[in-house]
């Protein structure tokens, strides 16, 4: 079974760079029939779809981060990588990394990742 | 950008009660549409999708229905388990996106 499991600072400081990764187990990162997703979710809010990479790299992000997400792969270990430029305030939140198989949803989830935005 | 919209916001409801929830698009996604679960401090887990198939391992009294903009989801009879929030989420139009939630609370 797939897992999935969000690393990086808990901490970011505002107009800086936050940077988390998603380390996969149980299967291939270059499995052609995936979408690799970043989502993420405001303490006491709804959710929201930050950007998706597709297994060819391909990545597709949400026009309204777009100028400030990158997600990237590092197939050798197995992992993909969000980074968020100039965040302020509004970007705290839970960070989920998640597994969409192609032409469905996403079933396999990290547990999330909490990231404050302070000085 | 399509909108989802769910209602009520709140549902307080007792155990072995009928959960009826409801999600509405802004525009058509055909039959693209997903719910979750999410248990307080957990990430979402998948119950519902393409409006009406139930996930590997989701019990059978959780079931979708629906398609173009008004989806339903329904749970038969509540367990103690199941208070909890829950979202749909589109996937006819990109980005991909996700109602407000309803939280299904104990009476």
């Amino acid at each position: 079974q797939l897992q999935l499991q969000e690393s990086g600072p808990g901490l970011v400081k505002p107009s800086e760079t936050l940077s988390l990764t998603c380390t996969v187990s149980g299967g291939s990162i270059s499995g052609s029939s995936h979408y690799w997703a970043w989502i993420r979710q405001p303490p006491g809010k709804g959710l929201e779809w930050i950007g998706s990479m597709y297994y060819n790299w391909k990545t597709y992000y949400n026009p309204s981060l777009k100028s400030r997400v990158t997600i990237s792969v590092d197939a050798s270990k197995n992992q993909f990588s969000l980074n968020l430029t100039s965040v302020t305030a509004a970007d705290a939140a839970v960070y989920y990394c998640a597994m969409q198989p192609l032409g469905s949803f996403p079933a396999d989830w990290g547990q999330g990742t909490l990231v404050t935005v302070s000085s | 950008e399509i909108v989802l919209t769910q209602s009520p916001a709140t549902l307080s409801l007792s155990p072995g009660d009928r959960a009826t929830l409801s999600c509405r698009a802004s525009q058509s996604v055909s039959s693209l549409l997903a719910w979750y679960q999410q248990r307080s401090g957990q990430a979402p887990r998948l119950l519902i999708y393409d409006a009406s198939n139930r996930a590997t391992g989701i019990p059978a009294r959780f079931s979708g229905s629906g398609s173009g903009t008004d989806f339903t989801l329904t749970i038969s009879s509540l367990e103690p388990e199941d208070f909890a929030v829950y979202y749909c989420q589109q996937r006819s139009n990109w980005p991909w996106t996700f109602g407000q939630g309803t939280k299904v609370e104990i009476k």
